[in-house]
């Protein structure tokens, strides 16, 4: 098993500019969610998911979409972005309370 | 208290001691608390996951313990190690997950 990969590692973008982050587990996982973590403030919840076809907003939602067209796929998209959004992204996902971290992508907003 | 609190925000001790950490957090409507390690450039390892008020956990060196009437968990390391050290985080929730901001811990040899 893969686990958890995020897809890219590292992106620089202009302000105003659009991308996503992709997600993906191998686990059969439902539960599915979408974290970012700035200095001395640990991680925090962006968007969750429990199942294909449901998403719900965590901590801090905006400027952030996703979507869940598949167990496995839990992609983040950025529509115009903001140097406010430069952090590291972590994507999880968990069957039973314990989660699984991704990678993460370092992500800078110019 | 409305949010999730670690304390102390860093340590540093001496490989051989034994230390340990806080979390304070919501004792109301309470799912689940979390412990994970983060080493640098890594991603983070959940510990435990613990539900009932008194667990308690162990893995190796490391335990932990769980009051949820008074929203606090204690993380324990004995005997100190260079390869503990790491950010260590605590969360809070189920669907909705609340993480604290993590206390560092640095092992000298």
């Amino acid at each position: 098993n893969a686990g958890v990969t995020q897809t890219p590692k590292f992106q620089v973008l202009k302000t105003g500019q659009s991308m996503t982050l992709q997600c993906a587990q191998d686990m059969n996982h439902e539960y599915m969610s979408w974290y970012r973590q700035d200095p001395g403030m640990g991680l925090r919840l962006i968007h969750y998911s429990v199942g294909a076809g449901i998403t719900d907003q965590g901590e801090v939602p905006n400027g952030y979409n996703v979507s869940r067209s598949t167990t496995e796929d839990f992609p983040l998209r950025l529509l115009s972005a903001a140097p406010s959004q430069t952090s590291v992204y972590f994507c999880a996902s968990s069957k039973e309370r314990e989660q699984f971290f991704g990678p993460g992508t370092r992500l800078t907003v110019l | 208290i409305l949010n999730v609190e670690q304390s102390p925000q860093s340590l540093h001790v001496q490989e051989g001691d034994s230390t340990n950490f806080t979390c304070s957090f919501p004792s109301s409507n309470f799912y689940a608390l979390h412990w994970y390690r983060w080493e640098t450039a890594k991603s983070p390892e959940a510990l435990f996951v613990m539900t009932l008020n008194g667990d308690e956990k162990k893995k190796g060196r490391i335990s932990a313990t769980l009051n949820t009437k008074e929203g606090y968990s204690y993380l324990y390391i004995k005997g100190s190690q260079p390869e503990d050290s790491a950010t260590y985080l605590c969360a809070s929730g189920g669907f909705k997950t609340i993480f604290g901001a993590g206390t560092r811990l640095f092992v000298k040899a």
